[in-house]
Protein backbone atom coordinates (compact mmCIF):
# COMPACT_ATOMS: atom_id res chain seq x y z
CA UNK A 1 0.00 0.00 0.00
CA UNK A 2 0.96 3.53 -0.22
CA UNK A 3 3.20 4.50 2.85
CA UNK A 4 5.52 7.32 3.26
CA UNK A 5 6.63 7.69 6.67
CA UNK A 6 8.48 9.52 8.77
CA UNK A 7 10.75 8.70 11.88
CA UNK A 8 9.77 11.40 14.23
CA UNK A 9 6.72 13.63 14.63
CA UNK A 10 8.67 16.33 16.40
CA UNK A 11 12.74 17.51 15.92
CA UNK A 12 14.08 20.32 18.59
CA UNK A 13 17.21 21.93 17.75
CA UNK A 14 19.32 24.66 19.08
CA UNK A 15 19.28 27.94 16.47
CA UNK A 16 22.49 27.38 14.91
CA UNK A 17 23.09 23.10 14.59
CA UNK A 18 22.16 21.24 12.03
CA UNK A 19 19.34 19.67 11.70
CA UNK A 20 18.22 15.97 9.91
CA UNK A 21 14.70 14.99 9.58
CA UNK A 22 14.74 11.53 8.03
CA UNK A 23 11.49 9.66 6.01
CA UNK A 24 10.75 6.01 5.27
CA UNK A 25 9.42 5.18 1.78
CA UNK A 26 7.99 1.95 0.90
CA UNK A 27 7.44 2.13 -2.92
CA UNK A 28 10.82 0.94 -4.58
CA UNK A 29 8.94 1.96 -8.01
CA UNK A 30 9.08 5.60 -6.55
CA UNK A 31 11.05 7.85 -9.04
CA UNK A 32 10.79 11.14 -7.27
CA UNK A 33 10.99 12.44 -3.89
CA UNK A 34 10.27 15.97 -3.12
CA UNK A 35 10.56 17.83 0.43
CA UNK A 36 8.17 20.17 1.63
CA UNK A 37 7.89 23.15 4.31
CA UNK A 38 4.86 23.97 5.27
CA UNK A 39 4.63 26.79 7.98
CA UNK A 40 1.35 27.56 10.17
CA UNK A 41 -1.75 28.14 8.06
CA UNK A 42 0.31 27.97 4.78
CA UNK A 43 0.57 25.36 1.63
CA UNK A 44 3.06 23.18 1.48
CA UNK A 45 6.21 25.14 -0.01
CA UNK A 46 8.90 23.25 -1.48
CA UNK A 47 12.39 22.84 -0.59
CA UNK A 48 13.88 20.41 -2.48
CA UNK A 49 13.79 17.50 -4.79
CA UNK A 50 15.48 14.74 -6.13
CA UNK A 51 14.98 11.96 -8.56
CA UNK A 52 15.97 8.17 -8.41
CA UNK A 53 18.92 8.33 -10.19
CA UNK A 54 21.01 10.38 -7.55
CA UNK A 55 21.51 9.89 -4.10
CA UNK A 56 22.29 13.53 -3.25
CA UNK A 57 21.48 16.95 -3.99
CA UNK A 58 21.87 19.91 -2.49
CA UNK A 59 20.27 23.59 -2.32
CA UNK A 60 20.50 26.67 -0.22
CA UNK A 61 21.35 25.57 3.19
CA UNK A 62 19.63 22.36 2.35
CA UNK A 63 20.71 19.07 0.93
CA UNK A 64 18.65 15.72 0.82
CA UNK A 65 19.86 12.18 0.80
CA UNK A 66 18.21 9.25 -0.84
CA UNK A 67 19.52 5.48 -0.06
CA UNK A 68 17.47 3.63 -2.26
CA UNK A 69 18.62 0.32 -0.65
CA UNK A 70 16.65 1.11 2.44
CA UNK A 71 14.36 3.19 1.19
CA UNK A 72 15.19 6.12 3.03
CA UNK A 73 15.30 9.88 2.61
CA UNK A 74 16.42 12.38 4.56
CA UNK A 75 16.67 16.46 4.10
CA UNK A 76 19.53 18.40 6.35
CA UNK A 77 19.42 21.81 7.03
CA UNK A 78 22.50 23.51 7.80
CA UNK A 79 22.48 26.32 10.58
CA UNK A 80 19.04 26.39 11.49
CA UNK A 81 17.26 29.50 11.71
CA UNK A 82 13.88 30.88 13.50
CA UNK A 83 12.25 30.52 9.93
CA UNK A 84 13.01 27.21 9.56
CA UNK A 85 9.93 26.32 12.28
CA UNK A 86 7.48 24.39 10.65
CA UNK A 87 6.19 20.86 9.42
CA UNK A 88 8.43 19.20 7.19
CA UNK A 89 7.23 16.90 4.61
CA UNK A 90 8.51 14.52 2.65
CA UNK A 91 6.53 13.15 -0.31
CA UNK A 92 7.13 10.38 -2.86
CA UNK A 93 5.75 10.04 -6.65
CA UNK A 94 6.19 6.81 -9.06
CA UNK A 95 5.14 6.92 -13.15
CA UNK A 96 1.73 5.54 -13.51
CA UNK A 97 0.02 6.84 -9.97
CA UNK A 98 -0.51 10.32 -10.85
CA UNK A 99 -0.10 11.40 -7.40
CA UNK A 100 2.28 13.00 -4.33
CA UNK A 101 1.83 10.51 -1.55
CA UNK A 102 2.86 12.43 1.76
CA UNK A 103 4.02 11.45 5.06
CA UNK A 104 2.50 11.97 8.37
CA UNK A 105 5.40 15.26 8.52
CA UNK A 106 8.29 15.91 11.35
CA UNK A 107 7.29 18.93 13.20
CA UNK A 108 10.44 21.13 13.69
CA UNK A 109 11.24 23.53 16.38
CA UNK A 110 14.18 25.88 16.88
CA UNK A 111 15.75 26.63 20.29
CA UNK A 112 16.67 29.73 21.17
CA UNK B 1 2.73 33.99 -3.71
CA UNK B 2 2.82 30.09 -5.27
CA UNK B 3 0.94 30.99 -8.61
CA UNK B 4 -1.55 28.43 -7.62
CA UNK B 5 -4.90 31.04 -6.53
CA UNK B 6 -7.16 29.08 -4.26
CA UNK B 7 -10.68 30.69 -3.37
CA UNK B 8 -12.48 31.06 -0.42
CA UNK B 9 -9.67 31.04 1.90
CA UNK B 10 -12.24 30.51 4.34
CA UNK B 11 -15.56 28.98 4.71
CA UNK B 12 -17.40 27.95 7.25
CA UNK B 13 -21.02 25.97 6.81
CA UNK B 14 -23.48 23.52 8.13
CA UNK B 15 -23.55 20.48 7.79
CA UNK B 16 -25.93 19.28 5.38
CA UNK B 17 -24.95 21.83 3.15
CA UNK B 18 -23.01 21.80 -0.29
CA UNK B 19 -20.12 24.02 -1.08
CA UNK B 20 -18.18 24.54 -4.11
CA UNK B 21 -14.13 25.19 -3.71
CA UNK B 22 -12.25 26.98 -6.45
CA UNK B 23 -8.63 26.55 -7.53
CA UNK B 24 -6.64 28.12 -10.61
CA UNK B 25 -3.44 26.65 -11.64
CA UNK B 26 -0.06 27.91 -12.08
CA UNK B 27 0.17 29.58 -15.40
CA UNK B 28 0.85 26.72 -18.20
CA UNK B 29 0.55 23.84 -15.66
CA UNK B 30 -2.20 21.63 -17.59
CA UNK B 31 -2.70 18.94 -14.22
CA UNK B 32 -4.60 20.37 -11.15
CA UNK B 33 -4.50 18.01 -7.73
CA UNK B 34 -6.77 18.23 -4.57
CA UNK B 35 -5.77 17.15 -1.31
CA UNK B 36 -7.29 16.92 2.49
CA UNK B 37 -5.23 18.12 5.25
CA UNK B 38 -7.41 17.42 9.01
CA UNK B 39 -5.79 18.67 12.29
CA UNK B 40 -2.56 17.82 12.02
CA UNK B 41 -2.34 15.13 10.15
CA UNK B 42 -0.37 14.72 6.56
CA UNK B 43 -2.12 15.67 3.05
CA UNK B 44 -4.45 12.87 1.55
CA UNK B 45 -4.86 12.64 -1.85
CA UNK B 46 -8.19 13.13 -3.30
CA UNK B 47 -8.27 13.26 -7.07
CA UNK B 48 -6.12 14.34 -10.01
CA UNK B 49 -7.22 16.06 -13.37
CA UNK B 50 -5.05 16.52 -16.41
CA UNK B 51 -5.72 18.85 -18.99
CA UNK B 52 -9.61 18.59 -18.33
CA UNK B 53 -9.82 15.11 -17.63
CA UNK B 54 -9.69 13.06 -14.41
CA UNK B 55 -6.43 11.09 -14.23
CA UNK B 56 -6.49 9.67 -10.91
CA UNK B 57 -8.59 9.01 -7.94
CA UNK B 58 -7.51 8.71 -4.29
CA UNK B 59 -9.76 8.73 -0.44
CA UNK B 60 -12.26 10.97 -1.99
CA UNK B 61 -15.81 10.40 -0.86
CA UNK B 62 -18.80 10.10 -2.62
CA UNK B 63 -20.24 13.07 -1.67
CA UNK B 64 -17.23 15.05 -3.09
CA UNK B 65 -16.45 14.87 -6.88
CA UNK B 66 -14.34 17.68 -8.88
CA UNK B 67 -13.79 18.83 -12.34
CA UNK B 68 -11.60 20.37 -14.75
CA UNK B 69 -12.86 23.01 -17.00
CA UNK B 70 -11.41 24.09 -20.66
CA UNK B 71 -9.28 27.01 -19.05
CA UNK B 72 -7.75 24.47 -16.56
CA UNK B 73 -9.11 25.83 -13.16
CA UNK B 74 -10.67 23.18 -11.28
CA UNK B 75 -13.46 23.10 -9.12
CA UNK B 76 -14.05 20.53 -5.35
CA UNK B 77 -17.68 20.20 -4.48
CA UNK B 78 -18.33 19.13 -1.55
CA UNK B 79 -22.27 17.81 -0.51
CA UNK B 80 -23.89 16.78 2.57
CA UNK B 81 -21.12 18.11 4.35
CA UNK B 82 -20.51 16.59 8.27
CA UNK B 83 -18.41 17.94 10.97
CA UNK B 84 -15.73 15.32 9.93
CA UNK B 85 -15.25 16.91 6.59
CA UNK B 86 -13.75 19.98 8.37
CA UNK B 87 -10.03 20.97 6.96
CA UNK B 88 -7.74 22.71 5.13
CA UNK B 89 -8.04 21.77 1.32
CA UNK B 90 -5.41 22.34 -0.74
CA UNK B 91 -4.97 22.29 -4.48
CA UNK B 92 -1.76 22.20 -6.70
CA UNK B 93 -0.76 21.91 -10.23
CA UNK B 94 2.05 20.32 -12.09
CA UNK B 95 3.63 20.98 -15.83
CA UNK B 96 2.72 17.55 -17.33
CA UNK B 97 1.65 15.58 -13.94
CA UNK B 98 4.05 13.97 -12.92
CA UNK B 99 6.93 16.40 -11.57
CA UNK B 100 6.97 20.21 -10.31
CA UNK B 101 4.09 19.90 -7.56
CA UNK B 102 3.46 23.66 -7.05
CA UNK B 103 0.66 23.93 -3.74
CA UNK B 104 -1.89 26.93 -3.32
CA UNK B 105 -2.25 28.55 0.12
CA UNK B 106 -5.20 26.31 0.33
CA UNK B 107 -8.89 26.76 1.84
CA UNK B 108 -10.10 26.24 5.70
CA UNK B 109 -13.64 24.61 5.12
CA UNK B 110 -15.06 24.33 8.94
CA UNK B 111 -18.34 22.47 9.40
CA UNK B 112 -20.93 23.20 12.29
Amino acid sequence: GESVGLHLPTLSVQEGDNSIINCAYSNSASDYFIWYKQESGKGPQFIIDIRSNMDKRQGQRVTVLLNKTVKHLSLQIAATQPGDSAVYFCAENYRGAQKLVFGQGTRLTINP
Amino acid sequence: DSGVTQTPKHLITATGQRVTLRCSPRSGDLSVYWYQQSLDQGLQFLIQYYNGEERAKGNILERFSAQQFPDLHSELNLSSLELGDSALYFCASSPQGDYGYTFGSGTRLTVV
